[in-house]
């Protein structure tokens, strides 16, 4: 029930791109997505609700594909501070209270 | 908005003792709040769903005597490790969730500080 996140880490130089992608094998309510620097907790980014949602954080946006049950996380222009590591979170339809299910992380080094 | 605390940060027991982890809800009265372990470089492994009021319910493999949850309130949920040993040595980070959303509503799930364990 895990989410397959990919890849599993990503070097890019400061202004570049990168996309992160996280799928599941089933049906999804949400999709959030979290940073987390080390040694800190995770820091909310957004939450993608089911039909095609899209979204932005500053430079950082996030698509839902709700056919393909799956999420990309977009980095535009990244910034230093983008460094970290970004979760999704998923949230299946039959399940109640907001429980989310964690992808494996990908680890987002950011270099001058 | 959104504040969640954790207390303490960072706790050094011995093997044998048991440990109280506190997680608050700052500026809002959380719908239900979640409890997750995590090694080093690996992912949160969610432990245990917590609502006010309700016994907590665990995830597959958490052992409940373990790992007691308590959830006084709507800002305040408690985890106990009983009887610490060096295999509980972990990041304990707790979180908080809302709704929102009006309509079409979700739950927002914000996180705590994290709790640093080592049993020695």
């Amino acid at each position: 029930q895990q989410p397959v996140q990919s890849p599993q880490a990503v070097i890019l130089r400061e202004g570049e791109d990168a996309v992160i992608n996280c799928s599941s094998s089933k049906a999804l309510y949400s999709v959030h997505w979290y940073r987390q620097k080390h040694g800190e907790a995770p820091v909310f980014l957004m939450i993608l609700l089911k039909g095609g949602e899209q979204k932005g954080h500053e430079k950082i946006s996030a698509s839902f594909n709700e056919k393909k049950q799956q999420s990309s996380l977009y980095l535009t222009a990244s910034q230093l501070s983008y460094s970290g590591t970004y979760f999704c979170g998923t949230e299946m339809t039959t399940d109640s209270w907001g429980k989310l299910q964690f992808g494996a992380g990908t680890q987002v080094v950011v270099t001058p | 908005g959104a504040v969640v605390s954790q207390h303490p940060s960072r706790v050094i027991c011995k093997s044998g003792t048991s440990v109280k982890i506190e997680c608050r809800s700052l500026d809002f009265q959380a719908t239900t709040m979640f409890w997750y372990r995590q090694f080093p470089k690996k992912s949160l492994m969610l432990m245990a769903t917590s609502n006010e009021g309700s016994k907590a319910t665990y995830e597959q493999g958490v052992e409940k005597d373990k790992f007691l949850i308590n959830h006084a309130s709507l800002t305040l949920s408690t985890l106990t490790v009983t009887s610490a040993h060096p295999e509980d040595s972990s990041f304990y980070i707790c979180s908080a969730s809302r709704l929102a959303g009006g309509l079409s509503s979700y739950n927002e799930q914000f996180f705590g500080p994290g709790t640093r364990l080592t049993v020695l």
